[in-house]
């Protein structure tokens, strides 16, 4: 089974924190995705890429960055939190069709 | 632009029965792909049942179908025989081929919240 899995379920941190989230996925999949999720407003899309050191903007890529430094691995980057990047965050990755999904990282930014 | 819309933001429905889940979508694409995911309260997202556009006949996966009416744009979720664990949110989604220039980018809708009461 492909697993996908993200470094943390919860997460506190404070207004102007830098913040990483971590996501690892163990099924050579060449596409990562960052999403976060919203009440009312489902899924949007941060960033993906589709290959080592590729990255390419989603819908909201404001306030973030990310990372591909190794195939399994593509990290989120808060530079400096704010309250209003509270918020459901999602990883994904996939091969051609479907998208792996790992269990969410909940960030409460103080 | 494209777009996902699902218009009905909560249902209830009642055990055993069945239930449709509404959902069209927006592309000038010739070639996407659907699809239909569910997150329970415990926030992971499961996929459910996929459709590419150029399939004739409609998906099925267990209790799940895709009702594909594609001159509609429409993709809804029809569970059969709903099921107290069926209680969660569905959220469809659409893979247009040429967003971003990646493979496998999704555009999801809002979500529809689904309750089944026994």
């Amino acid at each position: 089974d492909v697993k996908v899995t993200q470094s943390s379920r919860y997460l506190v941190k404070r207004t102007g924190e830098k913040v990483f989230l971590e996501c690892v996925q163990d099924m050579d999949h060449e596409n990562m995705f960052w999403y976060r999720q919203d009440p009312g407003l489902g899924l949007r899309l941060i960033y993906f890429s589709y290959d080592v050191k590729m990255k390419e903007k989603g819908d909201i890529p404001e306030g973030y960055s990310v990372s591909r430094e190794k195939k399994e691995r593509f990290s989120l980057i808060l530079e400096s939190a704010s309250t209003n990047q509270t918020s459901m965050y999602l990883c994904a990755s996939s091969f051609r069709s479907e998208q792996f999904f790992g269990p969410g990282t909940r960030l409460t930014v103080l | 632009a494209q777009k996902i819309t699902q218009t009905q933001p909560g249902m209830f429905v009642q055990e055993k029965e069945a239930v449709t889940l509404d959902c069209t979508y927006d592309t000038s694409d010739q070639s996407y792909g659907l699809f239909w995911y569910k997150q329970p309260s415990s926030g992971e997202m499961i996929f459910l049942i996929y459709q590419g556009s150029y399939d004739e006949q409609n998906a099925t996966e267990g209790r799940y179908s895709l009702n594909f009416q594609k001159a509609r744009k429409s993709a809804n979720l029809v569970i059969s025989a709903s099921q107290l664990g069926d209680s969660a949110m569905y959220f469809c989604a659409m893979r247009p081929t040429n967003y971003g220039g990646s493979q496998g980018n999704l555009i999801f809708g809002k979500g529809t919240k689904l309750s089944v009461k026994p």
